[in-house]
């Protein structure tokens, strides 16, 4: 099993639809959960982090956090063509260096 | 955004050449990262610092060294390239929060 898993993708939804993105990790001991898109050809951009159970909205973005199911999610609302990217899960599992893990991402495509 | 940059942006290289790629950074952030991207494999971490002088090996090390002399430097070395380090690699860093962020990223081709 992998520490993070995500859908590939790619996920295709109609402009101003909500694009719900998923995210399961092994580590019980995970203990913050971060989101980051990434646009073709360009690097990495943090876009939501969410340290507790629960809901953290952001603009048109809420990640959503279970750490029983071990699972978190982000959803973005009313969403446009320039939300077209890969999404990247990240899971911080400790304050040492290489505890943190990323995951495969997903696609997503945003028809207009 | 954190002020990252890495240099050079683009490089195309030899087999067997030795390659040196920049990072730096004006946030004064502890930890910084040497990662590498590639289509089927996501990030992988290569090598971490978690202070001056202070590194350690992450994920896929092998063929790869890492130096850090000053907070805001963090340089990687490919000792001889192979084709097989033809890649994307970028460089983060860590804030007080666990948030990491990015820079721009280097595209090496090793012919």
């Amino acid at each position: 099993q992998k520490e993070v898993e995500q859908n590939s993708g790619p996920l295709s939804v109609p402009e101003g639809a909500i694009a719900s993105l998923n995210c399961t990790y092994s580590d019980r001991g995970s203990q913050s959960f971060f989101w980051y898109r990434q646009y073709s050809g360009k690097s990495p951009e943090l876009i939501m982090s969410i340290y507790s159970n629960g809901d953290k909205e952001d603009g048109r973005f809420t990640a959503q956090l279970n750490k029983a199911s071990q699972y978190v999610s982000l959803l973005i609302r009313d969403s446009q063509p320039s939300d077209s990217a890969t999404y990247l899960c990240a899971v911080n599992r400790g304050n040492y260096g290489q505890n943190f893990v990323f995951g495969p991402g997903t696609r997503l495509s945003v028809l207009p | 955004d954190a002020g990252i940059t890495q240099s050079p942006r683009h490089k195309v290289t030899e087999t067997g050449t030795p390659v040196t790629l920049r990072c730096h950074q004006t946030e004064n952030h502890r930890y910084m990262y040497w990662y590498r991207q590639d289509p089927g494999h996501g990030l992988r971490l290569i090598h971490y610092s978690y202070g001056v002088k202070d590194t350690d090996k992450g994920e896929v090390s092998d063929g790869y060294s890492v130096s850090r002399s000053k907070t805001e430097d963090f340089l990687l070395t490919l000792e001889s390239a192979t084709s097989s380090q033809t890649s994307v690699y970028f460089c983060a860093t860590r804030d007080s929060w666990g948030e990491q962020f990015f820079g721009p990223g280097t595209r090496l081709t090793v012919l």
